[in-house]
């Protein structure tokens, strides 16, 4: 079983649309998470950490599960802008593990 | 500020051949780490440093080599290039471990023919 496991994309929604997107790690002691943003052919950039009792940013939710050692990210109104490849990372000890990410095309 | 800068952008190298990929940083942060990403595929750590002397093992570290002798430098030494190396290879930092995010470089853009 891999480490960190997202959706498999890719995810095409319309403008307007909500999206959500599920991470599954394996790893009970793991101790942070975030959710990174990566546009084609550029380095991956922080988008949000993810704390247990869930936090948002704008259009942006992020939820963490320790007892089902899944976390979530949901995309509210969604524009054109925000497609990209959207990876969730997992750090326990000094170590930081993604999943493959999961890529979203938003539509006009 | 430049953050952390990866040198060189792109790179061929014929199989069998050596290099290093630089990067440095201008952040004083303590963590370091290589990642190398596939196409279609999320980023494997290959090695990571704690601090200037100290470097360890990630999830892929076969082929590949890496020091850390000041606290701005972690080269990636590659030996004997094989085409399974052909990768987008990143390096990152962070400024407390576990508990802070990652910052990217750019990106070395690697093919081994």
């Amino acid at each position: 079983r891999k480490e960190v496991e997202q959706d498999p994309g890719p995810f095409n929604v319309p403008e307007g649309a909500t999206v959500a997107f599920n991470c599954t790690y394996s790893n009970s002691a793991s101790q942070s998470f975030f959710w990174y943003r990566q546009d084609c052919r550029k380095e991956p950039k922080l988008l949000m950490s993810v704390y247990s009792s869930g936090n948002e940013d704008g259009r942006f939710t992020a939820q963490l599960n320790r007892a089902s050692q899944y976390i979530s990210l949901l995309i509210r109104d969604s524009k054109l802008s925000d497609s990209a490849t959207y990876l969730c990372a997992v750090t326990g000890g000094f170590k930081t593990i993604f999943g493959a990410g999961t890529r979203l095309f938003v539509k006009a | 500020n430049a953050g952390v800068t990866q040198t060189p952008k792109f790179r061929i190298l014929k199989i069998g051949q050596s290099m290093t990929l630089q990067c440095a940083q201008d952040m004083n942060h303590n963590y370091m780490y290589w990642y190398r990403q596939d196409p279609g595929m999320g980023l494997k750590l290959i090695y990571y440093s704690v601090g200037a002397g100290i470097t360890d093992k990630g999830e892929v570290p076969n082929g590949y080599n890496v020091s850390r002798s000041t606290t701005e430098d972690f080269p990636l030494r590659l030996e004997l290039a094989a085409p399974s190396q052909t990768s987008v290879y990143f390096c990152a930092t962070s400024g407390q471990g576990y508990n802070s995010p990652l910052h990217f470089g750019n990106g070395t853009r690697l093919t081994v023919t």
